[in-house]
């Protein structure tokens, strides 16, 4: 069995450019989540997508966007970035037809920089 | 609105002493709770889950609705136990609501 993998590891960006960030779900599951981590706090939920869809966000903006693909993997974008999106970003699967249907798998994160 | 609160951020115990990590929760309906576990140098994962009921690692945890809180004890702290430690929960639409996390410590 696959875990949650994601990449890149890290990466360092400028103010109003742009980034992607990419997770490949666990084997099994269908459903995956995005979470925002700053320094010193809990991860915050950003969204999650369920069936190729946007299923539930959080308070970010709509310059934070995504997408599931069929493999059920994901991709995180984050327009315009801003010196307060440096966090580690956490990918989590979860699988909607198993039985402990709230338990989540976490990736290793995506540590991100803005300068 | 959903919110988690872990009112400790570090804890310092001694090897097999007690350990008690602190979660309170406002939510409307019925959550389900869980406790996270981060070890150095490896990912987030699922420590427990209120509904299993079970002890993992000598970890317990039991939910109080009354007192909305669902604080997590080990009788005899070991030093594998260091971590950092979540409380979340989950309400109906799925997503996880962490609280800020406790740094547990237990020293020799």
């Amino acid at each position: 069995e696959t875990g949650v993998t994601q990449s890149p590891t890290h990466l360092i960006k400028t103010r109003g450019q742009q980034v992607t960030l990419r997770c490949s779900s666990q084997s099994g599951h269908n459903t995956v989540s995005w979470y925002q981590q700053a320094l010193g706090q809990g991860p915050q939920f950003i969204f999650q997508y369920y069936r190729e869809e946007e299923n539930g966000r959080g308070n970010f903006p709509p310059r934070f966007s995504g997408l599931q693909f069929p493999n059920y993997s994901s991709e995180l974008n984050v327009n315009a970035l801003e010196l307060d999106d440096s966090a580690l970003y956490l990918c989590a699967s979860s699988s909607r037809t198993s039985g402990s249907r709230n338990e989540q798998f976490f990736g290793p994160g995506t540590r991100l920089t803005v300068l | 609105a959903q919110r988690v609160t872990q009112p400790e951020k570090l804890l310092s115990v001694f090897k097999g002493a007690p350990v008690e990590l602190k979660c309170n929760y406002s939510y409307s309906g019925s959550p389900e709770l869980f406790w996270y576990v981060q070890y150095s140098r490896q990912r987030l994962q699922l420590l427990l889950r209120h509904i299993s009921r079970e002890s993992i690692k000598g970890f317990t945890a039991d939910l109080n609705k009354g007192e909305t809180s669902f604080h997590l004890k080990k009788p005899f702290a070991q030093e594998e136990d260091s971590a950092m430690y979540y409380c979340a929960l989950s309400s109906n639409d799925y997503k996880l609501s962490f609280g800020a996390g406790t740094t547990v410590t237990v020293r020799a």
